[in-house]
């Protein structure tokens, strides 16, 4: 059981280049997220997914496309990359938890994935 | 939106004294308060988390405590050890509704000074 993985580790890229980054999760999630992590930041939502075929925006979406066409896999793309784009990119998924098993007490945590650091010259 | 403002962005602790970072969220419909710990070169990974209706929770070394009215939680870590050094993040959500959206504080790098 590997978790959530995301491919690759590292990446620089040129202005203008485009990429896409991938998270993998075995656990059967229906919930998966992509973050960027800056310096005094912390982590900010860049896109969101509740279930195969849907997405959504998170805080910072612009410059950046995500797809979740398989369960397990959410993607995220960058287009036309920016510096302001250099950032540590990290991956999180969670089960969909029902109304009254939230109020039971079951967590909402979110597992996250080992990152990727993405340069942009 | 929410908003989560997290103290101090870095703390230096000896081994063995207690470690206490804080956090104030605006949004008052916020009832879900989880505690991320992440390690060098890792992932964050949760350590502890609260919900609205409790106003502590326990877990061996480290206890969270939250302020409804205030809007303010704190995590608490005692007898502090090595392993203790990461940056751990705050954070507040909305709950179980829909995807429960986390808002994140800036980050607290802790060091535990042997």
């Amino acid at each position: 059981n590997a978790g959530v993985t995301q491919t690759p580790k590292f990446r620089v890229l040129k202005t203008g280049q485009s990429m896409t980054l991938l998270c993998a999760q075995d656990m059967n999630h229906e919930y998966m997220y992509w973050y960027r992590q800056d310096p005094g930041m912390g982590l900010r939502l860049i896109h969101y997914s509740v279930g195969e075929g849907t997405t959504a925006k998170g805080e910072v979406p612009d410059g950046y496309n995500v797809s979740r066409l398989k369960k397990q896999n959410f993607l995220l793309g960058l287009e036309s990359a920016a510096p302001s784009q250099t950032s540590v990119y990290f991956c999180a998924s969670r089960p969909r938890i029902e109304t009254s098993q939230g109020l039971a007490g079951s967590s909402y945590e979110q597992y996250f994935g080992p990152g990727t650091r993405l340069t942009v010259t | 939106g929410e908003n989560v403002e997290q103290h101090p962005s870095t703390l230096s602790v000896q081994e063995g004294d207690s470690a206490v970072i804080k956090c104030t969220y605006s949004d008052s419909a916020s009832n879900y308060f989880p505690w991320y710990k992440q390690e060098l070169g890792k992932g964050p990974q949760l350590i502890i988390d609260i919900r609205s209706n409790v106003g502590e929770k326990k877990d061996q070394r480290i206890a969270v405590t939250l302020n409804k009215t205030a809007k303010h939680f704190s995590l608490h870590i005692t007898e502090t050890q090595p392993e203790d050094s990461a940056v751990y993040f705050c954070a507040a959500s909305t709950g179980y509704s829909s995807a429960s959206k986390i808002i994140f504080g800036s980050g607290t790098r802790l060091s535990i000074r042997p």
